[in-house]
């Protein structure tokens, strides 16, 4: 069974303190891995979509990455305003899962 | 464009009312889905449609009816609701098979007694 795990559930950063957020996957035949942001009380908001191991795509401070077992939300000198949750989503053959998430906080 | 829209975005039922749940688009888009979120879960696919008048379930159907009887509509009925039913909906819509943007609209918190 196609499987997310996003890994921490919870992660407090200082302003300008870089750190990754982790998304491991198992699925029978990836077709896309997608990258959502989620503020409270709101819908998630895409981000990303990464096809094929070693493809890489950048907006703003985040970066991400895929490889054949997971991918990393790299967060660069993150300000307060990227605080929210961090969706990681992948479509196999047969459907789309979700992980439950990385919180983010960042304290100025 | 108001995007996706749903409505109610609060709700409190008690067990074995039914209501039903709306979802409308104005992008004009062709698949659209129902999702539910609960703690400490991934979002999970409930129903979804790649077009007016086709339906399919996903994941966790049970308990849950739709119907797609124009593009910009796609709403969600709860037969008889049941507190297992107590989470955070949320309607989605992607332009066309070959789009990899799913846009998604602002919830519903629906809470059975």
């Amino acid at each position: 069974e196609d499987q997310v795990t996003q890994s921490p559930e919870a992660l407090r950063l200082q302003e300008g303190e870089s750190s990754s957020l982790n998304c491991s996957y198992t699925v029978s035949g990836l077709r896309g891995l997608f990258w959502y942001r989620q503020d409270p009380g709101k819908g998630p908001e895409f981000l990303f979509t990464l096809y094929s191991a070693g493809e890489e795509k950048e907006k703003e401070r985040l970066k991400a990455t895929l490889t054949k077992k997971e991918s990393f939300l790299h967060i660069t000198a993150p300000k307060p305003e990227d605080s929210a949750t961090y969706l990681c989503a992948v479509q196999g053959v047969n459907d789309m899962r979700f992980g439950a998430g990385t919180r983010l906080t960042v304290k100025p | 464009n108001a995007g996706v829209t749903q409505t109610p975005k609060f709700q409190v039922l008690k067990t074995g009312q039914s209501m039903t749940l709306q979802c409308a688009q104005d992008m004009n888009h062709e698949y659209m889905s129902w999702y539910r979120q609960d703690p400490g879960m991934g979002l999970r696919l409930i129903h979804y449609s790649v077009g007016a008048g086709i339906t399919d379930q996903g994941e966790v159907p049970n308990g849950y009816n739709v119907s797609r009887s124009t593009t910009e509509d796609f709403p969600l009925r709860l037969l008889s609701a049941a507190p297992s039913q107590t989470s955070v909906y949320f309607c989605a819509s992607i332009p066309d098979r070959d789009s990899d943007t799913q846009y998604f609209g602002p919830g519903t918190r629906l809470t059975v007694l």
